[in-house]
C-alpha cells in the first residue's frame, strides 16, 4: 500500500500570499492518478487537480500542480479568503485509493 | 448535472450491520468506479472501496472482511454494508463517483453521519 505524506500539517498565510502544499509517496506514483482536494468545514471534498497538473472543471488558474514520482506540489499563487481549507492529496494503484493525512490552511 | 445522495440509519448498534445508499441523479451509473469514503470526526479521508457499474469491486485490506458494496442498475444507486461495527467506526461516510481514466473523483455525496453507539 503506497502511503501519502503531506506536509506541513498546517500551514499560516495571509491573503495574497503564495502558499505551497507538498505531498510525498512512499514509493513511485503514476502522475496520471495523482490528484489533489479541498475540504472546507461541513462540507464534502472538491477535486481541484487531477493526473497531478490538470485543474478540474471550474477551478481558478491559481490553483496548480506540479511533480511526478514520489514528490508533488499544490500552489496557490495568491491566497483568497476563500481559499483558507483543508487539502488532500490522494493517488489510485494497485487497484486501490489512497489519501494523504492533510494540510490545514489557516489565516494568519 | 450529476448528483449523489447518501442515505440510512444515522445510528447503529456496536456489532451491527452499517448499511448505506448512494442515489445517483441527473446521470447514469455506467461507465465509472463507484466510491465509499468515510471521515472519522475531525481526522482525514479514508476510502473504503468501489464498484464498477458492472459489478466488480475492490476494497481496502483492512476492512475487506467486513465490507459488501452492491451496485443496482435499474435504480441508479449503489450501497455499502459494513458488518460488525465498533465504535471506530463512527464517521461520515461520502459516496463518489469515480472516472475510470484517471481516477480522480468528481463529484461526491454530501456526506452522511453514523454514529455507532448502544
Amino acid at each position: 500500500e503506497i502511503v501519502l505524506t503531506q506536509s506541513p500539517g498546517t500551514l499560516s498565510l495571509s491573503p495574497g500570499e503564495r502558499a505551497t502544499l507538498s505531498c510525498r509517496a512512499s514509493q513511485s506514483v503514476s502522475s496520471s492518478y495523482l490528484a489533489w482536494y479541498q475540504q472546507k468545514p461541513g462540507q464534502a471534498p472538491r477535486l481541484l487537480i487531477y493526473a497531478a497538473s490538470s485543474r478540474a472543471t471550474g477551478i481558478p488558474d491559481r490553483f496548480s500542480g506540479s511533480g511526478s514520482g514520489t514528490d508533488f506540489t499544490l500552489t496557490i499563487s495568491r491566497l483568497e479568503p476563500e481559499d483558507f481549507a483543508v487539502y488532500y492529496c490522494q493517488q489510485y494503484g494497485s487497484s486501490m485509493y489512497t489519501f494523504g493525512q492533510g494540510t490545514k490552511l489557516e489565516i494568519k | 448535472q450529476v448528483q449523489l445522495q447518501e442515505s440510512g440509519p444515522g445510528l447503529v448498534k456496536p456489532s451491527e450491520t452499517l448499511s448505506l445508499t448512494c442515489t445517483v441523479s441527473g446521470g447514469s451509473i455506467s461507465s465509472y468506479y463507484w466510491s465509499w469514503i468515510r471521515q472519522p470526526p475531525g481526522k482525514g479521508l479514508e476510502w473504503i472501496g468501489y464498484i464498477y457499474y458492472s459489478g466488480s469491486t475492490n476494497y481496502i485490506p483492512s476492512l475487506k472482511s467486513r465490507v459488501t458494496i452492491s451496485v443496482d442498475t435499474s435504480k441508479n444507486q449503489f450501497s455499502l454494508k459494513l458488518s460488525s461495527v465498533t465504535a471506530a467506526d463512527t464517521a461520515v461516510y461520502y459516496c463518489a463517483r469515480g472516472e475510470r481514466y484517471f481516477y480522480y473523483m468528481d463529484v461526491w455525496g454530501k456526506g452522511t453521519t453514523v454514529t455507532v453507539s448502544s
